[in-house]
């Protein structure tokens, strides 16, 4: 079975420090990982892929194989990062989504 | 394009009644997930179309829940009777099973049982 840990429900920084939301996972096979954010009042929505080693609004995330993470970074956060960060997961098989529990981000001025 | 459209966007209802929750998924779109949100719990799973077939509803809590999806452009998620545990945000969201990962999700509907 495929699992999605997201050990910090809370977590504060302020503004300009670094951030890291941590993300760990289990499955047997070769998972495929994301991020996704939902700001205020906003929806649910794809922040970044692995796949793509892209940079999101500053954000980066690596996946680390061995560690079984995926954590989400960023140098220097900024006020309008304050959010909740989903980390989720996709079997190569199965096309859905296990999503953590989540980690509400908020960025002190 | 409105992207998923969810309705209603808040239902109160008092313990024992029926709810359905309604979603349009986006046009094009030939998957479509239901989750519920709980502030204990997260982001749950409860059932995955893909071009209309229900693939996997092992996420279902039980009996009291039914999901179905007559369309492609159309999915209800019944509760029947309600409970108060049943309070919470439910999400429609909808992709394209040939790209993994990427869910366009709706504003949610929040349900609250008294």
């Amino acid at each position: 079975a495929q699992r999605v840990t997201q050990p910090e429900k809370l977590l504060s920084v302020f503004k300009g420090a670094p951030v890291e939301l941590k993300c760990n996972y289990s499955y047997s096979g070769s998972p495929e990982l994301f991020w996704y954010v939902q700001y205020s009042r906003q929806r649910l929505q794809l922040l970044l892929r692995h796949i793509s080693r892209e940079s999101i609004k500053g954000f980066t995330a690596d996946l680390n194989k061995g560690e079984t993470s995926f954590h989400l970074k960023k140098p220097f956060a900024q006020e309008e990062d304050s959010a909740m960060y989903y980390c989720a997961l996709s079997s190569g098989s199965a096309r859905q989504l296990t999503f953590g529990s989540g980690t509400q981000l908020t960025v002190l001025p | 394009d409105a992207g998923v459209i969810q309705s209603p966007r808040h239902e109160v209802t008092e313990m024992g009644q029926e709810v359905t929750l309604r979603c349009k998924p986006i046009s094009g779109h030939n998957s479509l997930f239901w989750y519920r949100q709980t502030m204990m719990r997260g982001l749950e799973l409860l059932i995955y179309f893909n071009n209309n077939v229900p693939i996997d509803d092992s996420g279902m809590p039980e009996d009291r829940f039914s999901a179905k999806m007559p369309n492609a452009s159309f999915s209800t998620l019944k509760i029947q009777p309600s409970e108060p545990r049943d309070s919470a945000v439910y999400f429609c969201a909808s992709g394209t099973s040939g790209i993994v990962g990427e869910l366009f999700f709706g504003e949610g509907s929040r349900l609250t049982v008294l």
